[in-house]
């Protein structure tokens, strides 16, 4: 059972804006601990999509957005496109468990 | 550039052990900060992480699977490798590694699918 929550699924038309959000508690998120954001696309192995809360690495659209507040952390995806669809992780360190952590994921389906 | 492969098994039996072999290019584990772990993802299912070992040889694990797991480097062979011991059909998954630079998986292997059954 992962110590990071992220809703099942969501939504959205062409061009809308989307977003994620991945809850943990004081020992992951809370604790200052970066969040990292993947995405998976159907049939392949998931690729790095936000390092460390809000950084995009090279290639990746500007799109895509993450913040982190508090306990939680959240993806964005702007002017969603078709190519959007796919699964998508937040991950970080729990200092509890000394081991890093995936969310439960989130299908992201374009309508 | 940076790749990932992972070699092993395609079919474990029951309380077998699995050894699973991921060689690497384009960065070396000798380098400070740098990481290798697994990831596995049964069909399906969202990503479970398993361990990591980094540059200086610290290791660790989930702590779900710690009795089961064990993770060692071959710097020179540009080699992790992890096994997990007393294989049931719960952990059939395609299992992943990637290479870990402050605290992200940068970058991934393809993946191998493992299936367990008798």
């Amino acid at each position: 059972q992962s110590v990071l929550t992220q809703p099942p699924s969501v939504s959205g038309a062409p061009w809308q804006r989307v977003t994620i959000s991945c809850t943990g508690s004081s020992s992951n998120i809370g604790a200052h601990y970066d969040v990292h954001w993947y995405q998976q696309l159907p049939g392949t192995a998931p690729k790095l999509l936000i390092y460390a809360n809000n950084n995009r690495p090279s290639g990746v659209p500007d799109r895509f957005s993450g913040s982190k507040s508090g306990t939680s952390a959240s993806l964005a995806i702007t002017g969603l496109q078709a190519e959007d669809e796919a699964d998508y992780y937040c991950q970080s360190y729990d200092s509890s468990l000394s081991a890093s952590v995936f969310g439960t994921g989130t299908r992201v389906t374009v309508l | 550039q940076i790749t990932l492969k992972e070699a092993g098994p395609t079919l474990v039996k029951p309380t077998q052990t699995l050894t699973l072999t991921c060689t690497f290019s384009g960065f070396s584990l000798s380098t400070s900060g740098v990481g290798v772990g697994w990831i596995r993802q049964p069909p399906g299912k969202a990503l479970e992480w398993l361990a990591l070992i980094y540059w200086d040889d610290d290791k660790r694990y989930s702590p779900s699977l710690k009795s089961r797991l064990t993770i060692t480097k071959d710097t020179s062979k540009n080699q992790v490798v992890l096994t997990m011991t007393t294989m049931d059909p719960v952990d059939t998954a395609t299992y992943y590694c990637a290479h870990v630079t402050s605290g992200s998986y940068a970058n991934w292997g393809q993946g191998t699918l493992v299936t367990v059954s008798p």
